[in-house]
């Protein structure tokens, strides 16, 4: 089965800073990979995903990902936070059953 | 496009009434859809896959007599929280995938509390 890991539970960021959160993912095969964003009390919103090609992958946003198959890495990264990129983050892994492993979440604090 | 809806967004009940909720796919057909649980703080745990015209299939430690699952039709799911008692209370999140399958499409989820 297919396990995501998300080292950093809550990290602080200036505004107008750089953001990267890590993510490492336990899948036999070729993972599909997500990156969804969630504010309190709300729904999740897809940022980006990864099936297959150019491993640099562009999201919603100006967050962008890259897959490193070779580390079984998906950090996602953004050069310059706003102070509305506050939430909570998650990383997932898709197998071939269609089913979605999550990460615990990254709790992003901006800081004016 | 792909848009799912959850209905109701949020609902208070008495200790050991039964509670549904309505997951809808708006503007496509969804064979697959799923249901998930959410504790403050914590991350999302996947309850079961519903297909439709079949049964759900459950992730272990979940009791589908307590949490019935329904997918009449390619648009509609329900989850059905019977005798709901207050350690039920919880965000519970659906999605559903498009046809690819590999894509899930969350609804904004619904806040369940159990007095």
């Amino acid at each position: 089965a297919q396990s995501v890991t998300q080292p950093d539970i809550h990290i602080t960021v200036s505004e107008g800073a750089s953001l990267e959160l890590r993510c490492n993912y336990s899948y036999g095969a070729t993972p599909y990979l997500f990156w969804y964003v969630q504010s309190p009390g709300q729904g999740l919103q897809l940022l980006l995903k990864y099936f297959s090609g150019d491993t640099l992958v562009q999201g919603i946003k100006g967050f962008e990902a890259e897959f490193k198959r070779s580390q079984s890495s998906f950090n996602l990264r953004k050069p310059s936070v706003h102070w509305s990129d506050a939430a909570e983050y998650f990383c997932a892994v898709g197998a071939d059953d269609y089913k979605l492993s999550f990460g615990a979440g990254t709790t992003v604090t901006v800081r004016a | 496009g792909a848009v799912v809806s959850q209905h109701p967004s949020w609902v208070i009940c008495k200790s050991g009434t039964s509670v549904k909720i309505e997951c809808r796919s708006l503007d496509f057909q969804a064979t697959t859809m799923f249901w998930y649980r959410q504790f403050p703080k914590q991350s999302l745990m996947l309850m079961a896959t519903s297909n439709e015209g079949s049964k759900a299939t459950y992730e272990q430690g979940v009791e589908k007599d307590k949490f019935l699952i329904n997918h009449a039709s390619l648009t509609l799911s329900t989850l059905t929280v019977t005798s709901a008692h207050p350690e039920d209370s919880s965000f519970y999140i659906c999605s559903a995938t498009n046809p690819s399958g590999y894509e899930q499409f969350f609804g904004p989820g619904t806040r369940l509390t159990v007095l």
